[in-house]
């Protein structure tokens, strides 16, 4: 089974923190994802990359940016973290192949204050 | 820009009824579709998808989607629900010329009544 690892399930920073998320994947694929999650909005791409070093901004990429310096880790960073990032986050992976699927982390519950 | 829109935020349905969850996506090109199911507190389970051929799909948990490439829609059925079925449903559509960009609609709470 694809396995996504985020690194903490529940995070507490304070306003102006420097904020890292973490995302692990086991199945050598290629692409990888940060959304957050928030009511009534579904999931929203912060960030994608297709490739080691490679990173393509989603639909709000404002106040993040991203790390991928190896295959299997993809780092959200929060450079200055603001209440209004308050959210959950989302990790996903997928695969290169035309039909595969994209595989998603448990989730980390950032909560800023 | 791509977009992906489901119409229904809430849906209350009782048990053994069916559901029927809306999804309507914009983009000239037939993109890949998905449908995905999030319980309580859980992750993202993938429950269909479609990428080419057969227009109706079959999923897990007796799901099923079809795609209709006149109406830009690819709607999620089940022919009689079960209390495990509320959760909350999300569909999305991945463009391969947008570079692989995986967009999600707004998702539909899905409530069963006893």
């Amino acid at each position: 089974d694809v396995k996504v690892t985020q690194s903490s399930r529940y995070l507490v920073k304070r306003t102006g923190e420097k904020v890292f998320l973490e995302c692990v994947q086991d199945m050598d694929h290629e692409n990888m994802f940060w959304y957050r999650q928030d009511p009534g909005l579904g999931l929203r791409l912060i960030y994608f990359s297709y490739d080691v070093k490679m990173k393509e901004k989603g639909d709000i990429p404002e106040g993040y940016s991203v790390s991928r310096e190896k295959k299997e880790r993809f780092s959200l960073i929060l450079e200055s973290a603001s209440t209004n990032q308050t959210s959950m986050y989302l990790c996903a992976s997928r695969g290169q192949g035309t039909n595969t699927e994209a595989f998603f982390g448990q989730g980390t519950r950032l909560t800023v204050v | 820009a791509q977009s992906v829109t489901q119409p229904d935020i809430h849906i209350t349905v009782s048990e053994g009824a069916s559901l029927e969850l809306r999804c309507n996506y914009s983009y000239g090109a037939t993109p890949y579709l998905f449908w995905y199911v999030q319980s309580p507190g859980q992750g993202l389970q993938l429950l269909l998808k479609y990428f080419s051929g057969d227009t109706l799909v079959q999923g897990i948990k007796g799901f099923e989607a079809e795609f209709k490439r006149s109406q830009s829609s690819f709607n999620l059925r089940k022919p009689s629900v079960h209390w495990s079925d509320a959760a909350e449903y999300f569909c999305a559509v991945l463009i391969k010329a947008a570079g692989n960009k995986l967009t999600f609609g707004g998702g539909t709470r899905v409530l069963v009544k006893p």
